[in-house]
């Protein structure tokens, strides 16, 4: 089945501190996978995507996010969290091609501390 | 990047009067478009594919009779809850896909908050 875990529900940094947010998924075909972040009520905005070629990408904010194939995981990372990054942020996969629908993980809700 | 605009942002109803959202994607055509339902500290369900001259296709478990979908044209979609009830109070969020051919990124609306009184 296809599907997008997300391992961490929490997670509370201090500002100023790395962050790595994980992302498993669970795809039969190529996937394209993206990373998301909501701030309360509002949309989603999107950090960063991975398409192909070069498996770290970088994304606005400051993020990046790695793309490892053997490891079926697309973690985000910031070596220095801001306070304004407190938000949830979410994973997401899609196809190359087809229907081009989006699963998405249950998202990880990020605390960052003064 | 592309801008995708909801309408009303927050909407308070009576229980079995019908609320009306719109998602208009503002700088590009937009021949799909999807609704997701987010509940609170959740993550997003999709609820259905809209298509610009068609029937939209629902997710399983969706009731196609409680929420109408309508994608009259390529930069309009419109989600009208039917009856709403006090359980259709969520947080309703559209999406459109820029490019068409590839995947492309979704592009996500504001988001619109329904609470059924």
């Amino acid at each position: 089945a296809q599907s997008v875990t997300q391992p961490d529900i929490h997670i509370t940094v201090s500002e100023g501190a790395s962050l790595e947010l994980r992302c498993n998924y669970s795809y039969g075909a190529t996937p394209y996978l993206f990373w998301y972040v909501q701030s309360p009520g509002q949309g989603l905005q999107l950090l960063l995507k991975y398409f192909s070629g070069d498996t770290l990408v970088q994304g606005i904010k400051g993020f990046e996010a790695e793309f490892k194939r053997s490891q079926s995981s697309f973690n985000l990372r910031k070596p220095s969290v801001h306070w304004s990054d407190a938000a949830e942020y979410f994973c997401a996969v899609t196809k190359v091609s087809g229907t081009y629908k989006y699963i998405f993980g249950t998202g990880t809700r990020l605390k960052v501390l003064a | 990047g592309a801008v995708v605009s909801q309408h009303p942002s927050w909407v308070i109803c009576k229980s079995g009067t019908s609320v009306k959202i719109e998602c208009r994607s503002l700088d590009f055509q937009a021949t799909t478009m999807f609704w997701y339902r987010q509940f609170p500290k959740q993550s997003l369900m999709l609820m259905a594919t809209s298509n610009e001259g068609s029937k939209a296709t629902y997710e399983q478990g969706v009731e196609k009779d409680k929420f109408l979908i309508n994608h009259a044209s390529l930069t309009l979609s419109t989600l009208t809850v039917t009856s709403a009830h006090p359980e259709d109070s969520s947080f309703y969020i559209c999406s459109a896909r820029v490019s068409q051919g590839g995947a492309g990124e979704l592009f996500f609306g504001e988001g619109s908050r329904l609470t059924v009184l």
